[in-house]
């Protein structure tokens, strides 16, 4: 079946723009999670949905950033007056339930210039 | 809060030999999961394989398998007869299974494994 997508896969803006990047996860998966992995950095955890909880946003590292989630399917991550350290890979991820398996999609490069 | 150690950031190993890489954790919980993910150059992030904390026996799959030493939080992966497309970023991740951190994957920095012909 089909995996989880993101799109778009690059995404070059100048700093101060907003930017919205998406997540399709896979079918009948409960759980979605965002991480940024950044150069030398490894991979660091943004935030997680678990069905009709209220998410964990534990992980975001401003109030510049925000995500949702939609019917329970596909979720958007907002970055808002974008700076240069945003400039990372973000990872969305889904699972059948918080403790399975993560099953990735491939990464949006986000290049702030 | 949960660590993830990978000690070695880099690591080589010619096809067709093994080579093991190490992860160590620290943690408070006393039930979770621990896994072992590869990212090739495609940047697409696979699982390689899970172990919960509660087994005692070492996980296995085919030519990937595990050392975990619960008591020593320890989790290293073990490939055996090693292929090209083994080389990638190796990243060892940490799940509780309870606890404020529930649900939350913590990784570690990552080895780069690269197999030489």
């Amino acid at each position: 079946g089909a995996g989880v997508s993101q799109s778009p896969s690059n995404k070059v803006t100048e700093k101060g723009k907003d930017v919205e990047l998406r997540c399709d996860p896979i079918s009948g998966h409960t759980a979605l999670y965002w991480y940024r992995q950044s150069l030398g950095q490894g991979l660091e955890f943004l935030i997680y949905f678990q069905g009709n909880s209220a998410p964990d946003k534990s992980g975001l590292p401003s109030d510049r950033f925000s995500a949702e989630r939609t019917g329970g399917s596909v979720s958007t991550l907002t970055i808002q007056r974008t700076q240069q350290e945003d400039s990372a890979v973000y990872l969305c991820a889904s699972s059948r339930d918080s403790l399975y398996e993560q099953y990735f999609g491939p990464g949006t490069r986000l290049t702030v210039t | 809060a949960q660590t993830v150690t990978q000690s070695q950031p880099e690591m080589s190993v010619q096809e067709a030999e093994t080579v093991t890489l190490s992860c160590t954790y620290d943690t408070s919980e006393s039930n979770y999961y621990l896994f072992w993910y590869k990212q090739p150059p495609s940047r697409q992030m696979i699982l390689v394989i899970r172990q919960e904390a509660y087994k005692q026996q070492n996980a296995t799959e085919n030519r990937f398998s595990v050392n975990f030493q619960k008591a020593a939080k320890s989790f290293s992966l073990k490939i055996s007869d090693s292929q090209l497309g083994d080389t990638a970023m190796y990243f060892c991740a940490f799940i509780p299974t309870g606890g404020t951190s529930y649900g939350k994957l913590t990784f570690g920095q990552g080895t780069i494994l690269t197999v030489h012909p």
